[in-house]
């Protein structure tokens, strides 16, 4: 099946400082992809949509200037979290559809643990 | 407001007998709904789906059933193993052909504990 690869696959940092997370497809080309944060015991919360070549669509509730999202190419896309604080410490999904996948069929990176000191 | 919801944070079940996670939805626009297995510092991983059209899909030991009247779906596994042991989430989406396409909705997750 697709692949979907997330780098890194966990990061510590300090307070204040910004930590960018890739998400790779790597045999299929994604127009969309889609971040995802998971707090413990809580479900995975949409945070944004990102579209090859213009600006992610943010949920409500998500501050677009702390978390930057690029999607530069049909298998990239970054999601930067700018000056973080230990309360963005948490676990970041990516997912990413097939173009020629069927509908609602998405396939899922590894995930990217941040914790912030 | 939680449109996709999993009311049963736990369970837990003997080896060989039959695991049944349950999943209830409020959105009546959604028309496709798929089950997620995730283990702890992974990923979810993709289990087996059902479109709105049906209300079984059957794959290997797990079997989804859809109750649209109900706007309830549930997932099977018979016979269960303790490598079955993770966090399922159940997924709505909405149909194809807007902007939403491909954005999924969970619910809270579901811990199955099989003990052998």
């Amino acid at each position: 099946g697709a692949v979907v690869s997330q780098h890194p696959s966990w990061v510590i940092c300090k307070s204040g400082t910004s930590v960018k997370i890739e998400c790779r497809s790597l045999d299929f080309q994604a127009t969309t992809m889609f971040w995802y944060r998971q707090f413990p015991k809580q479900s995975l919360m949409l945070m944004a949509t990102s579209n090859e070549g213009s600006k992610a669509t943010y949920e409500q509730g998500v501050e677009k200037d702390k978390f930057l999202i690029n999607h530069a190419s049909l298998t990239l896309s970054t999601l930067t979290v700018t000056s973080a604080h230990p309360e963005d410490s948490s676990f970041y999904i990516c997912s990413a559809r097939d173009l020629g996948g069927f509908s609602g069929e998405l396939f899922f990176g590894e995930g990217s643990r941040l914790t912030v000191l | 407001d939680q449109q996709v919801k999993q009311n049963s944070p736990s369970l837990s079940v003997q080896e060989g007998r039959i695991s049944i996670l349950n999943c209830d939805y409020t959105n009546s626009m959604f028309d496709y709904f798929l089950w997620y297995k995730k283990y702890p510092a992974e990923g979810p991983t993709f289990l087996i789906s059902i479109s709105s059209i049906k209300d079984k899909n059957e794959d290997g030991r797990f079997t989804v059933f859809l109750n649209k009247s109900a706007k309830h779906l549930s997932l099977h596994i018979v016979p269960s193993q303790p490598g079955d042991s993770a966090v399922y989430f159940c997924a709505a989406s909405e149909g194809a052909g807007g902007t939403s396409y491909g954005k999924l909705t969970f619910g809270q997750g579901t811990i199955l504990t099989v003990h052998p």
